[in-house]
């Protein structure tokens, strides 16, 4: 199985401030063919489901406000919320789905 | 608009068996594949199960393997996950997860609120 790995595990941030968490997959989740990277992030806040931010390791879901960017490719992916609001305090997580069992990290917790 | 609603959660003892429903609506059920995710207490989400448009492709994470069912009835709209031998570590919330795109699997745009499973003697 694909491990992924956040890091950090939480981190604190201030208002208007730039958050940056780090996800690692245990072997590459590129798939060279259709040049993609089969990495996606969620945010999840608590009584909540999880809402899907970004897929593809860099595509804003709709809606999602355009603090919110991913970047990285193979097996190191970042996702980084600009202009910190409120709103953004939760976990996130990143997940891949190249191979099955599709796995997520453990999750970062970001207080706001 | 989508929406996924998980039935079928409760409380059961060790060893026991728990069916949870999904039922969806607001999209054409039978072009999307659809998964179970579930989040134990205090701890992150873990794929479970899912299952292709039509049934033909199911898949299932190892710690349920042999243990758990995923099935879907597109005439109801509905995907199931019969759950047997259950034990304490599979006490969490279940939520059901319908892919973002039709045929490409693993990204979960629309999510039910989910289903509490209490494994508890």
């Amino acid at each position: 199985d694909i491990v992924m790995t956040q890091s950090p595990d939480s981190l604190a941030v201030s208002l208007g401030e730039r958050a940056t968490i780090n996800c690692k997959s245990s072997q590459t989740v590129f798939f060279s063919t259709l040049k993609k990277d089969y990495l996606a992030w969620y945010q999840h806040k608590s009584g909540q489901p999880p809402r899907l931010l970004l897929y593809w390791a860099s595509t804003r879901e709709s809606g999602v406000p355009d603090r919110f960017s991913g970047s990285g490719s193979g097996t190191d992916f970042t996702l980084t919320i600009t202009n910190l609001q409120a709103e953004d305090a939760a976990i996130y997580y990143c997940q891949q789905y190249d191979t099955k069992p599709y796995t997520f990290g453990q999750g970062t917790k970001l207080e706001i | 608009e989508v929406q996924l609603l998980e039935s079928g959660g409760g409380v059961v003892r060790p060893g026991g068996s728990l069916t949870l429903s999904c039922e969806a609506s607001g999209f054409t059920f039978g072009d999307y594949g659809l998964s179970w995710v579930r989040q134990a207490p205090g701890q992150g989400l873990e794929w479970v199960a899912g299952i292709n448009w039509n049934g033909a492709s199911i898949n299932y994470a190892d710690s349920v393997k042999g243990r758990f069912t995923v099935s879907r009835d597109n005439a109801k709209n509905s995907v199931y996950l019969q759950m047997n031998g259950l034990t304490a570590e599979d006490t969490a919330l279940y939520y059901c997860a319908r892919d973002r795109h039709v045929g490409q699997g693993g990204i979960f745009g629309s999510w039910g609120q989910g289903a509490q499973v209490t494994v508890s003697s």
